[in-house]
């Protein structure tokens, strides 16, 4: 079955700081891999997505993921941090066995960032 | 286009009732799932419905049910609630199957 492990629980970082948020998967197929971000009292935002081609995957509000098959990661990161990131981030792998597609996600990781 | 959308925003029960949660999903879509998010975790897949059938069942028991209408909304009916029932529920929908799921902004469901 599919599962994903997201390291660390809280992250904090300076405004202007790089952003590094971690998740490691497991699939016993080729995985199909999202990062999703949740703000106070609201729903998940697709942030990006990784099927396949390129390892590289950028998506909106300059946050981009490397999709790496040897370490089995999909760590996030943003190049610098401004106060409106701050909100949860989870990430996710699509599991389509039986015929639906459901996703299974991290128990994901509040990021702070600090002015 | 209007985004998906779930009512109420919030509800309180007590153990042993019943509930009944809504989503109204983007227009054309005809796949709806369901997740139970608990305090501090990540969201759990309650079920998934494609035109009008269940097509996928997480960890969940029967009391846990749900219906799609052809209308685009669905519904997430739990019985016998229970305390741990107390959490976020969202739901998604999608054009398709396999297609990006596009999220509410969930109910926040107390259950005393």
């Amino acid at each position: 079955a599919q599962s994903v492990t997201q390291l660390g629980s809280h992250v904090s970082v300076s405004e202007g700081a790089l952003v590094l948020l971690r998740c490691n998967y497991s699939s016993s197929v080729p995985p199909y891999l999202f990062w999703y971000v949740q703000y106070p009292n609201q729903g998940l935002q697709l942030l990006l997505k990784y099927t396949t081609g390129a390892t590289l995957v950028k998506g909106i509000n300059g946050f981009e993921a490397e999709f790496k098959k040897s370490e089995t990661s999909f760590h996030l990161t943003k190049p610098s941090a401004h106060m409106s990131d701050a909100a949860e981030y989870f990430c996710a792998v699509s599991d389509r066995q039986g015929g639906s597609e459901k996703l299974v996600f991290g128990k994901g990781t509040k990021l702070t960032v600090n002015p | 286009e209007t985004g998906v959308t779930q009512s109420p925003t919030h509800l309180i029960k007590t153990r042993g009732q019943q509930v009944t949660l809504r989503c109204s999903s983007q227009s054309g879509h005809n796949t709806v799932s369901w997740y139970q998010q608990a305090l501090g975790q990540g969201p759990q897949f309650i079920f998934q419905y494609y035109r009008e059938e269940e097509n996928g069942r997480g960890n969940f028991p029967p009391r846990f049910s749900g219906l799609q209408f052809p209308n685009y909304s669905s519904e997430l009916n739990v019985n016998a609630l229970e305390l741990d029932d107390s959490a976020l529920y969202l739901c998604a929908s999608s054009l398709d199957l396999y297609s990006e799921q596009f999220f509410g902004p969930g109910t926040r469901l107390t259950v005393l």
